[in-house]
């Protein structure tokens, strides 16, 4: 079965800096996605980047990159210049290549504090 | 981008009572829907799978008598908590797949339940 580790519980980061946030998975499987999703004290799950597994390009949004080393099974988000408003909890998840009820899987979370 | 509306936001039900929780697809249609648990300070717990005209699949361990799921449209799921108890009380979000391939999940804004 398919896990997804995250070791950080908190991060904490200061305004304008890079953060990178750490997320390990494992999984048999050859074609997959790799998700970061960001929850606010809002509760709101909003979808921050994906990254295809057949992709060697890494993922790219705006402030927010990933670092994808499929070999090592290795998904880290970098925020670069922080903003207070990416203070929030965030999740890396997986999900099976194809298959319409393919499930997300969810770690347990890194909860980043931006301070001013 | 797709967006997908849960209500009510909040409920307060009294223990022995059920309360339905209605997930819906606004712009896009969703064959499958999921549905979540969240614990406070805790990852996302998936409950169940959503399969418009079909029976649910449940996940390991959830009650289907209590947890009702129906998905009679494409655009409708809802989740039915029948005879809550207070320790049912807890955070509860849907989520619904975009397009064909599955690779893009979207979370509606979520439902608090107290049963008091």
């Amino acid at each position: 079965a398919q896990t997804v580790t995250q070791s950080q519980p908190e991060m904490s980061v200061q305004e304008a800096e890079t953060v990178t946030l750490s997320c390990t998975y494992d999984t048999s499987e050859s074609d997959y996605y790799l998700f970061w999703y960001k929850q606010p004290p809002s509760r709101q799950m909003i979808l921050v980047i994906r990254q295809e597994a057949y992709k060697q390009q890494n993922a790219t949004e705006n402030r927010f990159s990933v670092n994808f080393q499929k070999a090592a099974k290795s998904f880290s988000l970098k925020i670069s210049d922080s903003q207070l408003g990416d203070a929030a909890m965030y999740f890396c998840a997986y999900k099976n290549y194809g298959g319409a009820t393919n499930k997300l899987i969810f770690g347990t979370g890194t909860l980043l504090a931006v301070q001013p | 981008g797709a967006v997908v509306s849960q209500h009510p936001s909040w409920v307060i039900c009294k223990s022995g009572t059920s309360v339905k929780i209605e997930c819906r697809s606004l712009d896009f249609q969703a064959t499958t829907m999921f549905w979540y648990r969240q614990f406070p300070k805790q990852s996302l717990m998936l409950m169940a799978t959503s399969n418009e005209g079909s029976k649910a699949t449940y996940e390991q361990g959830v009650e289907k008598d209590k947890f009702l799921i129906n998905h009679a449209s494409l655009t409708l799921s809802t989740l039915t908590v029948t005879s809550a108890h207070p320790e049912d009380s807890s955070f509860y979000i849907c989520s619904a797949r975009v397009g064909d391939s599955g690779n893009t999940i979207y979370f509606g804004e979520g439902s608090w339940l107290t049963v008091v």
